[in-house]
């Protein structure tokens, strides 16, 4: 059975461009959940959705934006970038509503100069 | 307040020894669920073991256990016969109801293993 898979893995961009993130859950699985990862900051839930609707939503500005998928594929969309926004994205992903397990993907690498 | 806190920003043990990385957790709900991960310099978040709170027996998984003190609040992940491979960061992470999978994290604890 394949992982969460996420694309791409690493991306640079300049300020106040927008960016588009894509994230394919293990076969099966429902819920795809985002974080943000930063040294100063740790791992901040960004939102979680769920049979193709958000259900969960962290503490981030409305730049943070996301989706899901019939396939359950999820994409988040981060607009305006800012330099604070340059992070690890990862993406977890679960078989049901609280599931015992969350699959994280490998992360993608957002630089923004 | 910190939901999840890990007081131990590093950690040293050598190889095959035993060692325990601690975790509080605050939470005012009866259900929850506590699990740990294991992240290696390349990224990705490996889950380790997941301790219900209605669970009344420590969870183990191979090497790992979690010593789960309710009362207390801790869940502390012990990892027995340590590897070099086990050098990583860990982090503790709790899910609260009522719906969902909003996992809160803490900073996490380095763990380097020494030959």
């Amino acid at each position: 059975k394949a992982g969460v898979t996420q694309t791409p893995r690493y991306l640079i961009k300049t300020r106040g461009q927008q960016v588009t993130l894509s994230c394919s859950p293990i076969s099966g699985h429902r819920s795809v959940s985002w974080y943000q990862q930063t040294p100063g900051q740790g791992l901040q839930f960004l939102f979680e959705y769920f049979s193709e609707t958000q259900r969960n939503k962290g503490n981030f500005p409305g730049r943070f934006s996301g989706r899901q998928f019939s396939n359950s594929r999820s994409e988040m969309n981060v607009s305006t970038l800012e330099l604070g926004d340059s992070a690890l994205y990862l993406c977890a992903s679960s078989s049901h509503g609280q599931s015992n397990e969350q699959f994280f993907g490998p992360g993608t690498r957002l630089t923004v100069l | 307040a910190q939901k999840i806190t890990q007081t131990q920003p590093g950690m040293f043990v050598q190889e095959k020894e035993a060692v325990t990385l601690d975790c509080t957790y605050d939470t005012s709900d009866q259900s929850y669920g506590l699990f740990w991960y294991k992240q290696p310099s390349s990224g990705e978040m490996i889950f380790l073991i997941y301790q219900g709170s209605y669970d009344e027996q420590n969870a183990t998984e191979g090497r790992y256990s979690l010593n789960f003190q309710k009362a207390r609040k801790s869940a502390n992940l012990v990892i027995s016969a340590s590897q070099l491979g086990d050098s990583a960061m860990y982090f503790c992470a709790m899910r609260e109801p009522p719906t969902g999978n909003q996992f809160y994290f803490g900073t996490g604890t380095s763990l380097t293993v020494i030959p």
